[in-house]
């Protein structure tokens, strides 16, 4: 069985700083080109950045680039986003999500306040 | 920078019915890279249909896609009042892979 596992997930004051993380499990995680979405309280899904397998592309939402950095360790089946730079806006709950998108883990929250 | 443009934003329906959902696009885009999510509260998003018109695993027959160009639609054939969740398209064939704003379905 597939599982994505997010962590790192806090309380952090604006300008702050953040690490999360998710683990995966039942999958070749090297195979596999990942992503996070972030959901904020009440709205709606938005993509956030997409690595692939062998990190040679990156991609990043308009919304974060310069700020969110993504990256992973294939050894240790893991996935990360270095969250800088925090604003109240990026409050939310943070997906990983596989390639297409078939497989999510439950999310992590980020909460950004003073 | 595609837009993608989900309606009706809000639909309360009775069990048995069909729903037709449509997801509009402000720029032609393939139709492999087009998918639906179902999304319950408290719960992460669910895959429903990919390229379009392919079912997810395990996603009941009740559920197809159909469209092409920048006019997509979700149909959900014999609601059941565990359809109730809010429906996402999306685009991932280039990024950003931008999501639709969601519609609402609510079975009573």
């Amino acid at each position: 069985e597939v599982q994505l596992v997010e962590s790192g997930g806090a309380l952090v004051q604006p300008g702050g700083s953040l690490r999360l993380s998710c683990a995966a499990s039942g999958l070749t995680f090297s195979n596999y080109d990942m992503n996070w979405v972030r959901q904020g309280p009440g709205k709606g899904l938005e993509w956030l950045s997409y690595i692939s397998s062998s990190t040679n592309v990156i991609y990043y939402a308009d919304s974060v680039k310069g700020r969110f950095i993504i990256s992973r360790d294939n050894a240790k089946n893991s996935l990360y986003l270095q969250l800088n730079s925090l604003r109240a806006e990026d409050t939310a709950v943070y997906y990983c999500a596989t390639n297409r998108f078939d497989y999510w883990g439950q999310g992590t929250l980020v909460t950004v306040s003073s | 920078e595609l837009v993608l443009t989900q309606s009706p934003g809000t639909l309360s329906l009775s069990p048995g019915e069909r729903v037709t959902l449509s997801c509009r696009a402000s720029q032609t885009f393939s139709s492999r890279y087009l998918a639906w999510y179902q999304q319950k509260p408290g719960q992460p998003p669910r895959l429903l249909m990919y390229s379009t018109s392919n079912r997810a695993t395990g996603v009941p027959d009740r559920f197809s896609g159909s469209g092409s160009g920048t006019d997509f639609t979700l149909t959900i054939n014999r609601l059941e009042p565990e359809d109730s969740a809010v429906y996402y398209c999306q685009q991932y064939g280039y990024s950003p892979f931008i999501f639709g704003p969601g519609t609402k379905v609510d079975i009573k």
